[in-house]
């Protein structure tokens, strides 16, 4: 099984602050994709940003940006600009290995505080 | 277009009942994957279907658990004899086709409470 690590259970930052939530990941494939999930009080799981591993140009969607590094096996959400919509639960989610479902950290709470 | 719904929304139930967990996929989805969120822990991976069909049951926690999937759409997770540690919520998602560069869209989820 593949391992995720999110070694941040908590964060909290003030709107408008730039926040980096970190994931290491561990997995013996060379080509796979990487996601990060925001799920928000309403439990609804939305997909946030999305990384292919076989790209170099690490993946952006506005506020949001990965800094993938493949060789580390690490894979670290910064969001700027933040706002209070982003508080949540993130959670970082490498491949579990063919079609299986994903492997999800643990996750980490970010509050966005006003 | 209609996303994932799940149905109950929220479900209580006594120890040692059984429940019915419903997932309705996004239409034309041949993927969809069931997983178990229980309280301060992330996403547990229990069974996927290709179609109608689930190649890989390992993940199911034990042999209360059992899901089918008819007509390659509505899947259905039975939890037999509940007991209290079956309590999370459990989080149905689909996706166009399996495998982990198709992005999976999620349902709403069911939270499943054995008292």
């Amino acid at each position: 099984a593949q391992t995720v690590t999110q070694s941040q259970p908590e964060m909290s930052v003030q709107e408008a602050e730039t926040v980096t939530l970190s994931c290491t990941y561990d997995t013996s494939e060379n080509n796979y994709y990487l996601f990060w999930y925001k799920q928000p009080p309403s439990r609804q799981m939305i997909l946030v940003i999305r990384q292919e591993a076989y790209k170099q140009q690490n993946a952006t969607e506005n506020r949001f940006s990965v800094n993938f590094q493949k060789a580390a096996k690490s894979f670290s959400l910064k969001i700027s600009d933040s706002q209070l919509g982003d508080t949540a639960m993130y959670f970082c989610a490498p491949p579990g290995g063919g079609a299986d479902g994903l492997t999800f950290g643990k996750g980490t709470h970010l509050i966005i505080q006003p | 277009g209609a996303g994932v719904s799940q149905s109950p929304s929220n479900k209580v139930t006594e120890k040692g009942k059984d429940v019915e967990l419903r997932c309705d996929p996004i239409s034309g989805h041949t993927a969809l994957y069931w997983y178990r969120q229980s309280l301060g822990q992330g996403l547990e991976f229990l069974i996927y279907f290709q179609g109608n069909s689930a190649p890989d049951k390992s993940g199911l926690p034990s042999d209360r658990f059992s899901a089918e999937r008819t007509g390659g759409s509505v899947s259905t997770l039975t939890i037999q004899r509940t007991q209290q540690e079956d309590s999370a919520v459990y989080l149905c998602a689909s996706s166009l086709f399996p495998g982990s560069m198709y992005e999976q869209y999620f349902g709403p989820g069911t939270r499943l409470t054995v008292t």
